[in-house]
């Protein structure tokens, strides 16, 4: 099982950045897929959940309205877009996988994770 | 929301030592309550899922109780690897899905 983000890097307030997950090793299509973020020295902080059909999105309240995530079962690939940046949204993104079944609802996957850095 | 508070948020210990830490949820959450362990600049690793399933490959040292409103992560004879940040997460209420803030092990 392997997760890769792409696309984190330093951006100004105001900004827009698109991160990229590529998925490998299991069966991506029946994974719900999350964004989970970790400012500097804090915990972790839930982003957003994207089901394994794309027909169920839920986000934290502290990006709905900016950002935006989807994927692309063809590829294998899970995307966050990220508008009207703020500096608190300087953090590493990871994404992470959720078989999402009533036997596991669990993030069993991680990949290791993009920095984005909000700054002027 | 399901608010989840962890104690203690920093623990000193040995090596060979048994500790526990504990995850209280502002609501019944079921059995969806996981926990990861997370080392410095590394991605959180699942150790336990539906609050007492172990993680394929996961040490059995690592072991988790729990129902309810209160869940518990025991490591049983502490190993120089196991020092790290540890997140209990409900999956039970959502969204949002919540982590509880970290606790902190450190080496005594």
């Amino acid at each position: 099982v392997q997760l890769v983000e792409s696309g984190g890097g330093l951006v100004q307030p105001g900004g827009s950045l698109r991160l990229s997950c590529a998925a490998s090793g299991f069966t991506f299509r029946t994974y719900s897929m999350n964004w989970v973020r970790q400012a500097p020295g804090k915990g972790l902080e839930w982003v957003a959940y994207i089901s394994d059909s794309s027909r169920t999105i839920y986000y934290a309240a502290s990006v709905k309205g900016r950002f935006t995530i989807s994927r692309d079962n063809a590829k294998n690939s899970l995307y966050l877009q990220m508008n009207s940046l703020r500096d608190e949204d300087t953090a590493v993104y990871y994404c992470a996988g959720d078989p999402d079944t009533p036997m596991k609802r669990v993030f069993d996957s991680w990949g290791q994770g993009t920095l984005v850095t909000v700054s002027s | 929301d399901v608010q989840l508070t962890q104690s203690p948020s920093f623990l000193s210990a040995s090596v060979g030592d048994r500790v526990t830490i504990t995850c209280r949820a502002s609501q019944v959450i079921s059995s969806y309550l996981a926990w990861y362990q997370q080392k410095p600049a590394k991605a959180p690793k699942l150790l336990i899922f539906a609050a007492s399933t172990l993680q394929s490959g996961v040490p059995s040292r690592f072991s988790g109780s729990g129902s309810g409103t209160e869940f518990t992560l025991t490591i049983s004879g502490l190993q120089p690897e196991d020092f790290a940040t540890y997140y209990c997460q409900q999956l039970n209420t959502y969204p949002p899905i919540t982590f509880g803030q970290g606790t902190r092990l450190e080496i005594k």
